[in-house]
């Protein structure tokens, strides 16, 4: 009964690739986001998605296109992948100010 | 805007003294501030939270905070540290976006607990 999910865990991939990560919450929760853990462990919005519609867009590359097929999902395609988008890609959920993450995926670009 | 400034990027302690780990804010709107802890190669959990009443908020395994509205700060404090409290510890403002319709969290650097036997 895990409440944020995460699949792959751990993705290793090459320069030039594509890949998706996928998400999905059973909490009930509108609104999900997928947030970026650098290197130095410093975390940082990437999206958000409030029932389906894109709401916050932090200035990423449009390498990276989120998808939401409905409320309990969010994934995430990433393009054309480069070595810096190496790191850890936490996708949480949140109801109110409150959010909840899931387990991360550690993305590896060689 | 809103930012999290975490004073001690590594604070190292002996097992069962006390620790506090250090959190300033600022924000200009409603102040909600978390507490998440990440133990090594998982995932992000709730620590604690304050989102209004009492300024005092604690944790189910004996963490606990304080809202200083004033000082701006949201410190993080265990009376006797268990060498499992070994972890890297964020602190969290949470406000609304610019279009006011989604909140998001922004994250201090990070203090990474480390718990000597």
């Amino acid at each position: 009964d895990t409440a944020v999910s995460q699949t792959p865990k751990y993705l290793v991939t090459q320069m030039g690739n594509d890949k998706s990560i996928k998400c999905e919450q059973n909490l009930g929760h509108d609104t999900m986001y997928w947030y970026k853990q650098d290197s130095k462990k410093f975390l940082k919005i990437m999206f958000s998605y409030n029932n389906k519609e894109l709401i916050i867009n932090e200035t990423v590359p449009n390498r990276f296109s989120p998808k939401s097929p409905d409320k309990a999902h969010l994934n995430l395609h990433i393009n054309s992948l480069e070595l810096g988008d190496s790191a850890v890609y936490f996708c949480a959920s949140s109801l109110g100010p409150v959010g909840y993450f899931g387990p991360g995926t550690r993305l590896t670009v060689t | 805007a809103q930012s999290v400034t975490q004073l001690d990027s590594q604070v190292p302690v002996f097992e069962e003294a006390p620790v506090e780990l250090r959190c300033n804010y600022s924000s200009s709107v409603s102040v909600y501030l978390f507490w998440y802890v990440q133990y090594p190669n998982q995932g992000l959990q709730l620590l604690l939270k304050y989102l209004s009443g009492s300024t005092l908020v604690k944790s189910i395994n004996g963490f606990e905070a304080e809202f200083n509205k004033s000082q701006t700060s949201f410190h993080l404090r265990k009376p006797s540290v268990h060498i499992s409290d070994t972890a890297e510890y964020f602190c969290a403002v949470s406000g609304l976006n610019s279009g006011g319709s989604n909140y998001k969290l922004t994250f201090g650097k990070g203090t990474l607990l480390t718990v000597n036997p």
